[in-house]
């Protein structure tokens, strides 16, 4: 079954410490992964998404097909970060409908 | 580019009543989705359209929810008799046509709430 997992409901960090927000999937085509966020009374936003392999505000994420994981990071957290994060993950060949994790919080503190 | 609207922002209704959601996608994109985000939980998909025509409605429940894409105006989400458990966020989405990045834009969302 398609299956997103973001196994850390909260995760809260002191600015300038990296962060780790875990995803992890489960899926038997070729999917595409997306990390999306969302602050506070803001919509949500696409923030990476892995074919790009870019970096954006300093966060990167990169696919493990052999973990299937796709865990996002940056190596200095800063308080503007603190939002909800989204891990999602996309078959075209079925649409493009996205299938969400449950979101961690990320909370950084001063 | 005005981005994904979505109206109302808010809706309040009693039991029974017919709740109307909805959604313009972004400036020259035909593909729109819906999400729903119970209290707790993730977005879960609902559907997918393009115009005039549904594609994928796999995550609709069955009975009370219909969805439409007009030729002409928004996208709406249509729940018949609500009930308390339909009360959650309603996200649309929407993305360019096939050929162009697909990736989903999203609207501001509405809380449904039913007393």
């Amino acid at each position: 079954a398609q299956r997103v997992t973001q196994p850390e409901k909260l995760l809260s960090v002191f600015k300038g410490a990296p962060v780790e927000l875990k995803c992890n999937y489960s899926y038997s085509g070729s999917p595409e992964l997306f990390w999306y966020v969302q602050y506070s009374r803001q919509r949500l936003q696409l923030l990476l998404r892995h074919i790009s392999r870019e970096s954006i505000k300093g966060f990167t994420a990169d696919l493990n097909k052999g973990e299937t994981s796709f865990h996002l990071k940056k190596p200095f957290a800063q308080e503007e970060d603190s939002a909800m994060y989204y891990c999602a993950l996309s078959d075209y060949n079925q649409g493009g409908k996205l299938i969400f994790g449950q979101g961690t919080e990320l909370s950084v503190k001063p | 580019n005005a981005g994904v609207m979505q109206n109302p922002r808010h809706l309040v209704r009693r039991r029974g009543q017919e709740a109307r959601l909805r959604c313009s996608p972004m400036k020259g994109h035909s593909h729109v989705y819906w999400y729903r985000q119970l209290p707790e939980e993730g977005l879960k998909f609902m559907v997918y359209l393009q115009k005039e025509n549904i594609i994928d409605e796999s995550g609709m429940p069955k009975e009370r929810f219909s969805a439409e894409f007009p030729k002409e105006g928004p996208s709406i989400l249509r729940i018949q008799q609500v009930v308390r458990g339909d009360s959650a966020a309603y996200f649309c989405a929407s993305s360019p046509p096939a050929g162009g990045s697909r990736t989903q834009y999203f609207g501001p969302g509405t809380r449904l709430l039913v007393l």
